[in-house]
């Protein structure tokens, strides 16, 4: 079975804060994926990768960098945290130009800016 | 152009009852379209997809129905259980394409007891 893995299944940060959120996946998937997930607003994509040291931007990547440096493993960055981060964050992944372009989620992040 | 646009936002149905869900898209390339499953506390995971070649699609109790020419799909879930209560999202992808799933904003479904 794919397993996509978060580091923290809650966190709690102050505002101001840089905060890493870390995704790891074990099934060799090239692309891989951070939502963030809010009430009312359904998942909304902030940044994808779709090779080691290659990204691009979501929809809303404002406030958020992202990292990868290694095939398995996507981290996200929040560099100075805010009030309006406050929100549960979900990494996923899924094969490049797979037959079924079925993405793979972890069981998300749900960070607490305070 | 490439919103999912998904209703109703939330769904209150009786165990035993039909739960239908609907998604309307614009972008005519999309051409995979599958349902995601989330239950509380967990990350959302693939429940049945479809392609555009078929009007149906049946596994189970859960049903996507697909109408082409009104860019319309929808989810029915037969003889509803309190198991099904969860958020389900609707998504299309052009294969091929950006590799970006474009999700509806999500369907809370309670199936009482």
């Amino acid at each position: 079975d794919v397993k996509v893995t978060q580091s923290s299944r809650y966190l709690v940060k102050r505002t101001g804060e840089k905060v890493f959120l870390e995704c790891v996946q074990d099934m060799d998937h090239e692309n891989m994926f951070w939502y963030r997930q809010d009430p009312g607003l359904g998942l909304r994509l902030i940044y994808f990768s779709y090779d080691v040291k290659m990204k691009e931007k979501g929809d809303i990547p404002e406030g958020y960098s992202v990292s990868r440096e290694k095939k398995e493993r996507f981290s996200l960055i929040l560099e100075s945290a805010s009030t309006n981060q406050t929100s549960m964050y979900l990494c996923a992944s899924s094969p490049l130009r797979g037959s079924v372009p079925e993405q793979y989620f972890g069981p998300g992040t749900r960070l607490t800016v305070t | 152009q490439q919103q999912v646009k998904q209703s109703p936002q939330s769904l209150i149905v009786q165990k035993g009852g039909i739960s239908i869900i609907n998604c309307a898209y614009e972008n005519t390339a999309f051409d995979y379209f599958p349902w995601y499953q989330q239950f509380p506390g967990k990350g959302p995971a693939l429940l049945i997809a479809i392609r555009p070649d078929v009007s149906e699609k049946k596994e189970g109790r859960f049903t996507i129905s697909f109408n082409k020419s009104a860019k319309q799909f929808s989810l029915h879930i037969m003889d509803s259980q309190p198991g099904d209560s969860a958020t389900y999202f609707c998504a299309a992808i052009t294969q091929g394409g950006s590799e970006k799933l474009v999700f509806g904003k999500g369907t809370k479904l309670t199936v009482n007891p």
